[in-house]
């Protein structure tokens, strides 16, 4: 079975809307990752989202437009706000498991009308 | 920035052949990792080697590290058309706590 389940696996969204993530892990971590993987692009890190305290963002991405909540140390939600063409893009938790392997969700394709 | 830069972009070539994939990043590194993507797919985890590492087998997957040139290769011997895919390499820089820090990725076209 998955280590990471991620959902929704693709949606279309209205400009202006907003929409969540969710990334459920099989076992307890203590850090989750998001990233962002542009169309034909690599993937960026958006934030890192720890239990109990306030998600640490990257360069070029803000609470306001990424808000990201870790109620417990299996579960974590993206939210991509007042959407806008160009946040079409896929959307990966990633989460780090003892032994440093790092595995990622199978990816949340929003596209943005 | 991005950290890794993978040459070349993408690389086609036929069934049975070898495919290399190069790597190059700019910082300490605690390991460095590569993940394929299928087209319209997740990131599919296949090697990891750390940084006091020079080389790592998987099945057909050969991954070298040089830290000296912080650079890396992915060969995959006898290719087949199922390894179509983009190849990423990301680097697990020291300090950090799991987050990657990808290249941009070789997109791999096998023919059959």
């Amino acid at each position: 079975s998955a280590v990471i389940s991620q959902k929704p696996s693709r949606d279309i969204c209205q400009r202006g809307t907003s929409l969540t993530i969710q990334c459920q892990v099989d076992s307890q971590v203590t850090m989750m990752f998001w990233y962002r993987q542009q169309p034909g692009q690599s993937l960026t890190l958006i934030a890192t989202a720890n239990q109990g305290s306030e998600a640490t963002y990257e360069s070029g991405f803000v609470i306001d437009k990424f808000p990201i909540s870790r109620p417990n140390l299996t579960f974590s939600t993206l939210t991509v706000s007042n959407m806008s063409p160009e946040d079409s893009s896929i959307y990966l938790c990633s989460v780090q498991k003892p032994g440093n392997t790092i595995y990622f969700g199978e990816g949340s394709w929003l596209t943005v009308v | 920035s991005q950290q890794g830069e993978e040459d070349p972009q993408a690389l086609s070539i036929q069934e049975g052949e070898n495919a290399t994939m190069n790597c190059s990043y700019k910082t300490s590194i605690n390991n460095l990792q590569w993940y394929r993507q299928n087209s319209g797919r997740g990131l599919v985890h296949l090697i990891l080697i750390r940084s006091n590492e020079r080389e790592k087998h998987s099945g057909r997957l050969r991954v070298t590290l040089d830290t000296s040139k912080k650079s890396s290769s992915l060969l995959i011997t006898a290719s087949r058309a199922a390894d179509t895919a983009s190849y990423f390499c990301a680097t697990d820089a020291r300090g950090s706590q799991g987050n990657l820090i990808f290249g941009k990725g070789t997109k791999l076209s096998v023919k059959p």
